[in-house]
């Protein structure tokens, strides 16, 4: 059964230090998104890529967060430096651009910043 | 912009039903989905209304007033797995998918 892929599954990192989580869509899915979720909250949509284009990144802290999707594929998200807030599940989900409405979601990334 | 409400937590019985309400403001609406979350795990996709009405899929049926900007997720007949949070996600133009803040609910035995 096809799924997104996520990794790695956990990070600890300090505090002004860089980290770097990846993503891999269903094939065939051109919309990918990535989510940044806090305990007990729901998920908060950071950046949503229409092949390689972004289309949404407005709730990206674009001072230290960055994304990429350069072959309209695998993703990247990146954040430089990581600071104590940034601690949370970090979801990577895709879908087909249309037809296929609902969005099929990775493991995610728990990231602690200590 | 839009704006998502739906309750923090709900606490219900083993065998009984759970109604969990949302309510959305958006511009471009597309359609309204449910997602069950397990704690520590992803969000796993249970229904997807676009039309007003109910869609009824085994003990899980879900409504959508578009009108009214309105949906609710019943959960029948429940089991001690279906502890879980439930969220709330409206799909607006351009596919963006906005979720809500979930709703914890907890079936006690």
């Amino acid at each position: 059964e096809a799924e997104v892929a996520q990794s790695p599954r956990y990070k600890i990192t300090e505090k002004s230090q860089a980290v770097a989580f990846w993503c891999d869509p269903i094939s065939g899915h051109a919309t990918l998104y990535w989510y940044r979720q806090i305990l007990g909250q729901g998920p908060e949509l950071l950046v949503q890529f229409q092949d390689e284009s972004v289309v949404d990144d407005s709730q990206l802290p674009k001072d230290r967060f960055s994304a990429e999707r350069l072959k309209g594929v695998d993703s990247t998200l990146k954040i430089q430096p990581a600071e104590l807030g940034d601690s949370a599940m970090y979801l990577c989900a895709s879908s087909l651009a249309a037809g296929g409405p609902e969005a099929f979601f990775g493991q995610g990334t728990r990231l602690t910043v200590v | 912009g839009q704006n998502i409400d739906q309750p923090t937590e709900m606490t219900a019985t083993e065998g009984a039903i759970v109604q969990i309400n949302c309510t959305y403001q958006t511009s471009g609406f597309n359609g309204l989905f449910w997602y069950q979350q397990h704690a520590g795990e992803a969000p796993t996709f249970l229904s997807y209304n676009v039309l007003d009405g109910l869609e009824e899929k085994g003990r899980f049926s879900s409504f959508l007033s578009r009108s009214k900007g309105y949906s609710y997720l019943l959960l029948k007949e429940l089991q001690m797995k279906d502890s879980a949070s439930y969220l709330c996600a409206v799909e607006a133009a351009g596919n963006k998918l906005t979720f809500g803040g979930g709703t914890r609910v907890l079936v006690k035995p």
